[in-house]
């Protein structure tokens, strides 16, 4: 089946870094991406949409300074926390849709900022 | 608007009992509807979903799940537990007609516990 390869599994960075998050999509194309954060023992809460070629659709709350995306391919979108904070602490989950209804994905980065 | 509703956080079965995970749903028209399971630090993995045509659908692991439309549910089951199935599962939904998968909408969520 498809793939989505996310790196890195963790990170942790400290106060004021710039951290970035890469998701590839293996085995297909995929013009666009969603990204995700998860808090603990909570449901998935959708950030933002990255569109290769294009600029990233956020969702209302989401600032899109503090998180840029990047979509320069068809198989990688980049997710970068800037002046990273501890309340940035949490697990981003990329995704990327192939084909049929569900989409598939990574493997999600643990960050915590120290 | 969208949502889902997963009423258990936790459902604890005994090894080789069957299981069942609880979803039900709202949205406007026909449903997509799918299951994912997340294991400790890892991404989510698809294990079935219902578009259209039978209402059971099987899928990975020895997985069903029974879409109700009466009852707009699509609870998740499995005849027979194994201690690996210990994870926590997701329920998502959108409307048939929305071809953006960003758009689903998750449940919070259900932590199964498998015990020997």
């Amino acid at each position: 089946g498809a793939v989505v390869s996310q790196h890195p599994s963790r990170v942790i960075c400290k106060s004021g870094t710039s951290v970035k998050i890469e998701c590839r999509s293996l085995d297909f194309q995929a013009t666009t991406m969603f990204w995700y954060r998860q808090f603990p023992k909570q449901s998935l809460m959708l950030m933002a949409t990255s569109n290769e070629g294009s600029k990233a659709t956020y969702e209302q709350g989401v600032e899109k300074d503090k998180f840029l995306i990047n979509h320069a391919s068809l198989t990688l979108s980049t997710l970068t926390v800037t002046s990273a904070h501890p309340e940035d602490s949490s697990f981003y989950i990329c995704s990327a849709p192939q084909g049929g209804a569900e989409a598939f994905f990574g493997q999600g980065t643990r960050l915590t900022v120290v | 608007a969208q949502s889902v509703a997963q009423p258990e956080d936790q459902v604890n079965v005994a090894e080789g009992n069957p299981l069942t995970v609880k979803c039900t749903y709202s949205v406007s028209g026909n449903p997509y509807l799918f299951w994912y399971v997340q294991y400790p630090n890892r991404g989510l993995q698809f294990l079935l979903k219902y578009i259209t045509g039978d209402n059971l659908v099987k899928g990975s692991y020895g997985f069903e799940a029974e879409f109700n439309k009466s009852q707009t549910s699509f609870h998740l089951k499995k005849p027979s537990a194994l201690v690996s199935d210990s994870a926590l599962y997701f329920c998502a939904v959108r409307a048939l007609r929305d071809t953006n998968a960003g758009k689903s909408t998750f449940g919070d969520g259900t932590t199964l516990t498998v015990k020997p």
